[in-house]
């Protein structure tokens, strides 16, 4: 049973536009949410993370909003680079374990 | 470049067979994790190991097992192979068991069962 959903396994931006991914979770007890970027031949590096204290967090281009009540969050890349141009997962996890949750990925392509 | 390192980089085995995976963490990680990604698939946690015992399981049969060294290196053995254990498996080391933030991932083995 997928925990941790991300329903657009593919979005094409424009450069310079902003890239909005999406996420839904189903199991109330995640309080911990995480975006990781993964490029071809490489694991998944940490991008940006939110606790279920908050409901926004922003680091440089990089903002991620969690709805508790909708069980969703997004990820916003504004302005969107070519060099975003990856897999994103968002993972999640309860009580700041290790055992991460991964969603299945949405592939961005940002057009130059 | 995370600093974890896996070997091999890909690996073809058949039905049956057993098969030992390596990982070696960042200096100073006493925590390493492992993961499943089976192909469009997100990355599934199979157990993770800390100060060389384990901590913590997700939801992977007995066959699937692990050791964790001194030397920040660790092992992930998978026996009587199946056709569904094709995967990418990952390896993600951290300085503690619950950093998520600095859980570094290598970048994995591709395995094929045939």
């Amino acid at each position: 049973d997928q925990q941790v959903k991300q329903n657009s396994p593919s979005l094409s931006v424009q450069e310079g536009r902003i890239s909005i991914l999406n996420c839904d979770y189903t199991n109330s007890m995640f309080d911990y949410f995480l975006w990781y970027k993964k490029y071809p031949a490489e694991g998944p590096t940490f991008l940006i993370s939110i606790s279920s204290i908050k409901d926004k967090n922003e680091d440089g281009r990089f903002t991620v909003f969690l709805n508790k009540s909708a069980k969703h969050l997004s990820l916003h890349i504004v302005p969107s680079q070519p060099g975003d141009s990856a897999v994103y997962f968002c993972a999640a996890s309860v009580g700041g374990a290790n055992n991460l949750f991964f969603g299945t990925g949405t592939r961005l392509t940002v057009i130059p | 470049e995370t600093g974890v390192t896996q070997s091999p980089t890909h690996l073809i085995k058949t039905r049956g067979q057993q098969v030992t995976l390596r990982c070696s963490s960042q200096s100073g990680h006493n925590t390493v994790s492992w993961y499943q990604q089976a192909l469009g698939q997100g990355p599934q946690f199979i157990f993770q190991y800390y100060r060389e015992e384990e901590n913590g399981r997700g939801n992977f049969p007995p066959r699937f097992s692990g050791l964790q060294f001194p030397n920040y290196s660790s092992e992930l053995n998978v026996n009587a192979l199946e056709l569904d254990d094709s995967a990418l498996y990952l390896c993600a080391s951290s300085p503690g068991s619950v950093n998520q933030e600095t859980q570094y991932f290598g970048p994995g083995t591709r395995l094929l069962v045939l």
